[in-house]
């Protein structure tokens, strides 16, 4: 089956500093992929929709100035999590459709964990 | 969206099937149900989908009900690495449509 990679899988940065989070599809070429956010024991929460070339669409309630998203190439997106504070501490989870697959199958990355100290 | 509801959380015993439904009264023509499962502290894996009828794949299986407003998946025989929590989510089949996340249903397995 098609692989995502996410990088770190987890970090820790002070409160005020920015980090930034990889997500790769290694055997496939996405044009959209997706950010997840979860806080403990709660389910998956869509961010944003990727889309290579051209601006991330974001929910409604996330800060697109504070969750910076880059779709650069085929196979990577990156999230960067900008002046980070302790409420951003959470599990990160990127996804990545793959069009040669089934209907709307996504595949995830391992997550990286987030703490905000 | 086509909502879905499931049961919080099921048990089961090591080498036991496990039947883990889902509502989706609401369903439209054009949705497809797909079932997802989160083991610990991992991102969400695929577990499979289908539209009208049912599906086997080397993970499990899904009964997709004649009126398609419930389906079950259908683990033959449980291990304790199924321990997870099943997501079951409807999607319109359309190119690069988002996924929605109840809350899933937890199963524990039991040796």
């Amino acid at each position: 089956g098609a692989v995502v990679s996410q990088h770190p899988s987890w970090v820790i940065c002070k409160s005020g500093t920015s980090v930034k989070i990889e997500c790769r599809s290694l055997d496939f070429q996405a044009t959209t992929m997706f950010w997840y956010r979860q806080f403990p024991k709660q389910s998956l929460m869509l961010m944003a929709t990727s889309n290579e070339g051209s601006k991330a669409t974001y929910e409604q309630g996330v800060e697109k100035d504070k969750f910076l998203i880059n779709h650069a190439s085929l196979t990577l997106s990156t999230l960067t999590v900008t002046s980070a504070h302790p409420e951003d501490s959470s599990f990160y989870i990127c996804s990545a459709r793959d069009p040669g697959q089934a209907e709307d199958t996504q595949y995830f990355g391992p997550g990286t964990r987030l703490t905000v100290l | 969206d086509a909502k879905t509801t499931q049961p919080n959380s099921m048990e089961s015993n090591e080498e036991e099937p496990v039947h883990l439904p889902c509502n989706h009264s609401t369903i439209s023509g054009t949705d497809y149900i797909h079932w997802y499962r989160q083991l610990p502290s991992q991102g969400p894996e695929y577990v499979i989908h289908g539209l009208t009828s049912n599906v086997n794949n080397r993970m499990a299986s899904l009964a997709i009900a004649e009126d398609r407003k419930s389906s079950t998946l259908i683990l033959h025989r449980a291990t304790l690495r199924d321990a997870a929590v099943y997501y079951c989510i409807l999607t319109l089949g359309n190119a690069g449509n988002m996924l929605t996340f109840g809350g899933g249903t937890r199963l524990m397995v039991k040796p």
